[in-house]
């Protein structure tokens, strides 16, 4: 068990349609990750935020937006969804030393989306 | 941006033996990363290496930090039937870059 939860487990859903993602990071980790896994194209960084404040972002769609709360818990919020959005969505978390350089994260055992 | 290749892209191991894996880099990284994924669950940190020529163990699992920082491999000694998953190599500067990972599955 990494300490890092997210919800819910599986989502299936319709074309067009809008979701949210949940991540409760470890206890004590500031920064939060987000990365998508499909068949094809491995694990793709999606966006990261450290202590509320976005801090990087990598190949996220427009349609996706993501935000971190006071409590550091994040959401990741897929809209106007694709049948190529269908992934596993990874939510991770690390310590972060000033700056989040430590490249140490841990993984939350994943969100699988399928949209139909 | 980054573009890590890591390889093989598969391999099947017998209990005993000794597996590697490598992966290369167009960029320099500052932090190698080695990761294990196993199915239904999040990748699982196994080494991280912090120092280019580096060389880092965690039990039967070994792995180096290129000298150029462009690449890095991982050893595995004497496998056992759950060493089988993915593994994924992985560099960080501002962002964790991934590999494509590498399938290990016992040979029948």
């Amino acid at each position: 068990d990494s300490g890092v939860t997210q919800t819910p487990k599986h989502l299936i859903t319709a074309t067009g349609q809008r979701v949210t993602l949940r991540c409760s990071p470890r206890s004590g980790d500031l920064s939060v990750y987000w990365y998508q896994q499909s068949l094809d194209q491995g694990l793709q960084f999606l966006i990261q935020y450290y202590n509320g404040e976005e801090r990087a972002k990598g190949n996220i769609l427009e349609r996706f937006s993501a935000q971190q709360f006071p409590d550091l818990h994040s959401e990741l919020n897929l809209s106007s969804l694709e049948l190529g959005d269908s992934a596993l969505y990874f939510c991770a978390s690390s310590v972060a030393t000033s700056g989040g350089r430590t490249g140490e994260l841990f993984f939350g055992e994943g969100s699988r989306l399928t949209v139909l | 941006g980054q573009q890590l290749n890591q390889s093989p892209q598969s391999m099947f191991i017998q209990e005993g033996e000794d597996v590697s894996m490598n992966c290369t880099s167009s960029s320099i990284f500052n932090t190698w990363l080695w990761y294990k994924q196993d199915p239904g669950e999040g990748p699982v940190l196994l080494i991280a290496l912090y120092k280019a020529g580096e060389l880092t163990s965690n039990g039967r699992l070994t792995a180096q930090f290129g000298i150029t920082r462009k690449d890095s491999f991982l050893n595995i000694s004497a496998s056992i039937p759950s060493d089988v998953g993915i593994y994924f190599c992985a560099g960080f500067d501002y962002k964790l870059s991934f590999g494509a990972g590498t399938t290990v599955t016992v040979r029948a």
